[in-house]
């Protein structure tokens, strides 16, 4: 069964500092990850997904993440954080389509940018 | 274009009481889901469904049962509430096939009270 392991229920960075949010996966067969992000009082957006194509994927806002199979890790990273950044990330991750696909989602982590 | 409904956005039932979230999409999605958020605990599939006429559990099914007549809606029922079913709950919805899955859509969620 697939599933996803965020380390670190917690990150604070300052405002221009480097955005590290970290993923690691487990699955029995390729997978589809995903992040997502939650503002407050809402649902969930997509950040950007990765899908067996390049295993560097570009999202909106700035955000980026890298597929890296020998470590079972799909890494959130931003350049540099801006205080709108501040909000909780998920990753998520499924096994794919078929008769038995679910979407599984890990702890999250919440983003504080400190000015 | 709406995408995911919820409904009701926020409901206070006391135990033992029964109720149904609806939730309806109109993207003409295959796959949905349900999902509850605590604090800390991310988000946990409660039960989905791959297509009309077809669910499955989740992580976290006891207590709550799901529908699935048409390609549209998704209704999840709580038959005698309890105090540990206080969560926001979260309906999605996504496309898929055996080889290729869609980003998941999230509704803005209901939050749901027990006392």
């Amino acid at each position: 069964a697939q599933s996803v392991t965020q380390l670190g229920s917690h990150v604070s960075v300052s405002e221009g500092a480097l955005v590290l949010l970290r993923c690691n996966y487990s699955s029995s067969v390729p997978p589809y990850l995903f992040w997502y992000v939650q503002y407050p009082n809402q649902g969930l957006q997509l950040l950007l997904k990765y899908t067996s194509a390049a295993t560097l994927v570009k999202g909106i806002n700035g955000f980026e993440a890298e597929f890296k199979k020998s470590e079972t890790s799909f890494h959130l990273t931003k350049p540099s954080a801006h205080m709108s950044d501040a909000a909780e990330y998920f990753c998520a991750v499924s096994e794919g389509g078929g008769a038995t696909n679910k979407l599984i989602f890990g702890t999250g982590t919440l983003l504080a940018v400190q000015p | 274009n709406a995408g995911v409904t919820q409904t009701p956005k926020f409901r206070i039932l006391k135990i033992g009481q029964s109720m149904t979230l609806q939730c309806t999409q109109d993207m003409n999605h295959n796959y949905m889901y349900w999902y509850r958020q605590d604090p800390g605990m991310g988000l946990k599939l409660i039960y989905y469904s791959v297509g009309a006429g077809i669910t499955d559990k989740g992580e976290v099914p006891n207590g709550y049962n799901v529908s699935r007549s048409t390609t549209e809606d998704f209704p999840l029922r709580l038959e005698l509430a309890a105090p540990s079913q206080t969560s926001v709950y979260f309906c999605a919805s996504s496309s898929g096939t055996n080889t290729v899955l869609t980003e998941a859509f999230f509704g803005q969620g209901t939050r749901l009270t027990v006392v």
